[in-house]
């Protein structure tokens, strides 16, 4: 059993670029949620997906945005960069909402 | 709104004792979950252990145990018998109720990193 991926594992961009960061949920989990963690903080929800509709989302702005498909897997988009965005994006995902979200080993994003 | 407190920023521990990290949480929830998760420094979020808001018995996974005072509000984790490479960041976290708006949303603490010495 395959466990979270994400891809890709470093990311540079500039500022007023977009960006996409995918990730592969475990095997046969429908839920899958997105987090920023700056450095030295813990990570903040961005938005969560269960069976391709978002179904929670935290305070961020509607540049920050995603897809989930229908195999699961899911896609962070990010329009507009901004300095503030640099920091490690973390996917999780779970069999349902009763169960502990896991983790993949996250997008390092730097915005120059 | 949650809320959770890891007032430990760092941690000392000998090899092979034993070390509490703290954790008060804040909801006006009635139903709830409390998680602990490890962050090494490569970056990948491990979780550990999970705890019920109605759950009458402390959680154990292996060496973690989850010392839960609902009254307190207070969710503190116990690695017993300290290994080098328990030395991590650790996270305490609550999820809100089923059906609720922040039943998927994990809301984390600041972390607490623990270094455990030879």
């Amino acid at each position: 059993e395959t466990g979270v991926t994400q891809s890709p594992t470093h990311l540079i961009k500039t500022r007023g670029q977009q960006v996409t960061l995918r990730c592969s949920s475990q095997s046969g989990h429908n839920t899958v949620s997105w987090y920023q963690q700056a450095l030295g903080q813990g990570p903040q929800f961005i938005f969560q997906y269960y069976r391709e509709e978002e179904n929670g989302r935290g305070n961020f702005p509607p540049r920050f945005s995603g897809l989930q498909f229908p195999n699961y897997s899911s896609e962070l988009n990010v329009n507009a960069l901004e300095l503030d965005d640099s920091a490690l994006y973390l996917c999780a995902s779970s069999l349902d909402g009763n169960q502990p979200q896991h983790f993949g080993d996250g997008t390092r994003l730097s915005i120059l | 709104a949650q809320k959770i407190t890891q007032t430990q920023p760092g941690m000392f521990v000998q090899e092979k004792e034993a070390v509490t990290l703290d954790c008060t949480y804040d909801t006006s929830d009635q139903s709830y979950g409390l998680f602990w998760y490890k962050q090494p420094s490569s970056g990948e979020m491990i979780f550990l252990i999970y705890q019920g808001s109605y759950d009458e018995q402390n959680a154990t996974e292996g060496r973690y145990s989850l010392n839960f005072q609902k009254a307190r509000k207070s969710a503190n984790l116990v690695i017993s018998a300290s290994q080098l490479g328990d030395s991590a960041m650790y996270f305490c976290a609550m999820r809100g109720p089923a059906g609720g708006t922040s039943y998927g949303k994990l809301t984390f603490g600041q972390g607490t990193i623990l270094t455990v010495h030879p």
